[in-house]
């Protein structure tokens, strides 16, 4: 049982260049999400997908498209890389626990755009 | 203003100390409440969810005031291990949550 992965785990890209974050999730959970985060402060919500074959945006979905391959798979897709989506992308899916609802997030792609 | 607003600290304190960190949410329709504790360089994983009567998991007890719209986390008998940020987390609907930006500790022996 892997949890939540992602890959790549470091990625360089130049200004314009496009590229896929993939993110797969072993629990069997219906609802998974993407998020950014940049120095210092908290995650913000890009796109999340509620089960199977629906997505929804979040908070700052601008420059980004996703896709529910499956109910394992969420990708995240930059199609032009600008220097502000330099950042740090968690991945992570909704289930419960011995303590409630609860996020599992994957260990998170460290993204640089130059 | 913010959804979900944090001390972002640091808050420096000694092994054995007492420590409360407190989170205020704008959205009065909010339905879910949580604490994830997030190391350097790592993902976050939850620590606690929060509940109306409040509760307590070891060293760690959160409360939750509906009426003044805030969150609270006091970790007791602090150890160095505690060092980390801690994220407030607020969910409203479908499955869609805020974080506050956090909280960082740092414990020192």
């Amino acid at each position: 049982n892997a949890g939540v992965t992602q890959t790549p785990k470091f990625q360089v890209l130049k200004t314009g260049q496009s590229m896929t974050l993939q993110c797969a999730q072993d629990m069997n959970h219906n609802s998974m999400y993407w998020y950014r985060q940049d120095p210092g402060m908290g995650l913000r919500l890009i796109y999340y997908s509620a089960s199977e074959g629906t997505t929804d945006k979040g908070e700052v979905p601008n420059g980004y498209n996703v896709s529910r391959l499956n109910k394992r798979e969420f990708s995240l897709r930059l199609e032009s890389a600008a220097p502000s989506q330099t950042s740090v992308y968690f991945c992570a899916s909704r289930g419960t626990s011995g303590r409630g609802d609860t996020q599992y997030f994957g260990p998170g792609t460290r993204l640089t755009v130059l | 203003r913010k959804e979900v607003e944090q001390d972002p600290g640091p808050f420096n304190v000694p092994e054995g100390a007492t420590v409360a960190f407190n989170c205020t949410y704008s959205n009065s329709a909010s339905q879910s409440f949580f604490w994830y504790r997030q190391d350097c360089r790592k993902e976050p994983k939850l620590l606690m969810s929060v509940y109306s009567s409040g509760n307590e998991d070891g060293r760690f007890t959160a409360q939750l005031n509906r009426a003044s719209q805030y969150i609270s986390l006091l970790i007791r008998d602090s150890k160095l291990s505690d060092s980390a940020t801690y994220l407030c987390v607020v969910g409203a609907n479908a499955g869609k949550s805020t974080f506050g930006d956090g909280t960082t500790l740092t414990v020192k022996p």
